[in-house]
């Protein structure tokens, strides 16, 4: 049965920091992998999303990668802003979702 | 594109009385729906796999009796929370795919925050 893990489970960095945001999983048959974000109490945004023949996905200051032989993938955020802050939750997709427990981002001005 | 929608996005009930929720994909079709549940402060945790037209297959731990799951469609499922009780207060969140086009992603609704008082 797949195991998610995220770590850490909580980061604070002040404004402008790049940060990375790390997961690592037990069984490398999967689909693919996304990362998602939550706010507290809503529901979940799909931040990148990577095929498992892809190494990694980009979208504006967010970068992710994926290395399948080692288990792991990472989040990388640059420039972090306040806005940035939020739960973030990697998943990955093997005839159904397993999440991992998240990582709660505090980015402080 | 690729949307779910959820109805009701909240509901508050008795204790012992019974909750449906929906699921839609709004502009595509998919073979597979999940039902997830989040307690506060953590993360989400398979329910059950609901394919059309099939019973669901549920989770270890997951009371099938208690959370009756229909797949009447490629683009509707239904949770209902039988005989509720406050601990089963939480967020329901459902999810889509894969789509019959054959990609494997997943597409969530926005949630479900279920209160039972």
């Amino acid at each position: 049965k797949q195991e998610v893990t995220q770590i850490p489970a909580a980061l604070s960095v002040p404004e402008g920091e790049n940060l990375v945001l790390n997961c690592s999983f037990t069984d490398s048959a999967i689909y693919n992998l996304q990362w998602f974000r939550q706010d507290p109490g809503k529901g979940l945004t799909s931040l990148l999303l990577i095929q498992s023949s892809q190494r990694e996905q980009t979208s504006g200051r967010l970068n992710a990668s994926l290395d399948k032989s080692s288990g792991r993938s990472t989040l990388y955020i640059a420039a972090s802003q306040p806005g940035d802050s939020a739960t973030y939750l990697c998943a990955l997709y093997n005839n159904d979702m397993r999440f991992g427990a998240g990582t709660r981002l505090t980015v402080k001005p | 594109g690729a949307v779910v929608s959820q109805h009701p996005s909240w509901v508050i009930c008795k204790s012992g009385t019974s909750v449906k929720i929906e699921c839609r994909s709004l502009d595509f079709q998919a073979t597979t729906m999940f039902w997830y549940r989040q307690f506060p402060k953590q993360s989400l945790m398979l329910m059950a796999t609901s394919n059309e037209g099939s019973k669901a297959t549920y989770e270890q731990g997951v009371e099938k009796d208690k959370f009756l799951i229909n797949h009447a469609s490629l683009t509707l499922s239904t949770l209902t929370v039988t005989s509720a009780h406050p601990e089963d207060s939480s967020f329901y969140i459902c999810s889509a795919g894969p789509l019959l086009t054959g990609s494997y992603e997943q597409y969530f609704g926005p949630g479900t925050r279920l209160t039972v008082t």
